[in-house]
């Protein structure tokens, strides 16, 4: 079955710190790959997404993964962080067929950022 | 482009009784709609899916009874939680994909919260 595997739940960097968030993903063929930041009460933004071609994806406010296939992994990193980083982050596999498709999640990464 | 609003934000509910949210595409025709939910400081559970004009298609678990969606036009779906309960208290998110040559991308709805007293 599809699964998304978010390892680290909270993770805490000093401003201007880099940042590195891991993301496991199973699935059986290429996936479909999705990067999501959510704000405290708020819906989902799309920061980035993978489907083929360059495996360094490039995203908003100066995110990007990198899509390793024999590591099963995307994981998402920022050189410098910003206060205003500071928000869940979700990783995310979209399942394709049996009539329609659907997103998968992992169980997110909270972000904290210290001044 | 590519916004999706729902309303209301917030809604507070009395037990027993039913409430419905909105989920509106703004700037583009949404031929699939998706509802989640999302406990606090949790993931986001997909309820069901749903296709313009035809029924909807629920996950394992969640009860069609309870929660009616109706997908009637390209634009809108609509989430009624009938017999509410305060275990439906939770932050129910919609999501909207159109074209399929947009690579299946699902634009999200800022969310409604509900809470069930």
């Amino acid at each position: 079955a599809q699964s998304v595997t978010q390892p680290d739940i909270h993770i805490t960097v000093s401003e201007g710190a880099s940042l590195e968030l891991r993301c496991n993903y199973s699935y059986g063929a290429t996936p479909y790959l999705f990067w999501y930041v959510q704000s405290p009460g708020q819906g989902l933004q799309l920061l980035l997404k993978y489907f083929s071609g360059d495996t360094l994806v490039q995203g908003i406010k100066g995110f990007e993964a990198e899509f390793k296939r024999s590591q099963s992994s995307f994981n998402l990193r920022k050189p410098s962080v910003h206060w205003s980083d500071a928000a869940e982050y979700f990783c995310a596999v979209l399942s394709l067929g049996g009539g329609y498709n659907k997103l998968i999640f992992g169980a997110g990464t909270r972000l904290a950022v210290h001044p | 482009g590519a916004v999706v609003s729902q309303h209301p934000s917030r809604v507070i509910c009395k037990s027993g009784t039913s409430v419905k949210i909105e989920c509106r595409s703004l700037d583009f025709q949404a031929t699939t709609m998706f509802w989640y939910r999302q406990f606090p400081k949790q993931s986001l559970m997909l309820m069901a899916t749903s296709n313009e004009g035809s029924k909807a298609t629920y996950e394992q678990g969640v009860e069609k009874d309870k929660f009616l969606i109706n997908h009637a036009s390209l634009t809108l779906s609509t989430l009624t939680v009938t017999s509410a309960h305060p275990e439906d208290s939770s932050f129910y998110i919609c999501s909207a994909s159109g074209d399929r040559d947009a690579h299946y991308e699902q634009y999200f709805g800022p969310g409604t919260r509900l809470t069930v007293t």
